[in-house]
């Protein structure tokens, strides 16, 4: 069936430094969407990707989609100590909007 | 805050108890999905409830079933527990099992499942 795995699974920044995380789908996706969700709590959509290829930019974050729609990916410049919680790739699975969502990346943030 | 509200927020049951969870879609969404989220793990769906039907399920077993009301909130129901299903259960609301198009789901807080 459809995986998706995400690495690193943890990542510990000082606050400042860049982070990115890395989604891979064992299937091409129609589209991927990205969830955050902070400790003790619930996803929260931040955004979602349709076209090969595409770059989306959002303040401090920046998504991109994969040429083949395999792949995915999340980069936070400059992290700040709200940007702590884990983010999950999600991609359709079996039509529709039933997610499969990755493993996830931890992300930690010290001053 | 998403307008998507579960009940109860936490609840310990003994194996082999039957337990409800409860979920409130938010307004206008005809769609909602529930998944499983064990602890470190990203969630899993179970499945997907669109205008009182089922539409959709994942890899759970029959004793994982639910319902859709008129109104669109949904119940989820799970027969003779185990401990393995110990977990964070989320619903999320949509407004329609879309093709490819803007999808966002809208999750709930969450019902936290401790079984002994």
């Amino acid at each position: 069936g459809q995986q998706v795995m995400q690495i690193p699974q943890y990542q510990h920044v000082q606050e400042g430094e860049d982070f990115t995380t890395y989604c891979n789908s064992s299937t091409t996706l129609s589209n991927i969407q990205w969830y955050k969700q902070r400790p003790g709590g619930h996803p929260v959509f931040l955004i979602q990707l349709v076209k090969s290829g595409e770059v989306k930019k959002q303040k401090r974050l920046t998504f991109q989609f994969g040429e083949a729609k395999k792949n995915s990916s999340l980069h936070i410049t400059a992290t700040q100590t709200t940007d702590v919680g884990t983010y999950f790739c999600a991609g359709p699975k079996g039509g529709g909007n039933k997610l499969t969502f990755g493993t996830g990346t931890q992300l930690k943030v010290e001053l | 805050e998403t307008g998507v509200t579960q009940s109860p927020t936490h609840l310990i049951k003994t194996r082999g108890q039957q337990v409800t969870l409860r979920c409130s879609s938010q307004s206008g969404h005809n769609t909602v999905s529930w998944y499983q989220q064990a602890l470190g793990q990203g969630p899993q769906f179970i499945f997907q409830y669109y205008r009182e039907e089922e539409n959709g399920r994942g890899n759970f077993p029959p004793r994982f079933s639910g319902l859709q009301f008129p109104n669109y909130s949904s119940e989820l129901n799970v027969n003779a527990l185990e401990l393995d299903d110990s977990a964070l259960y989320l619903c999320a609301s949509s407004l329609a099992p879309a093709r490819v198009s803007y999808n966002e789901q809208f999750f709930g807080p969450g019902t936290r499942l401790t079984v002994l």
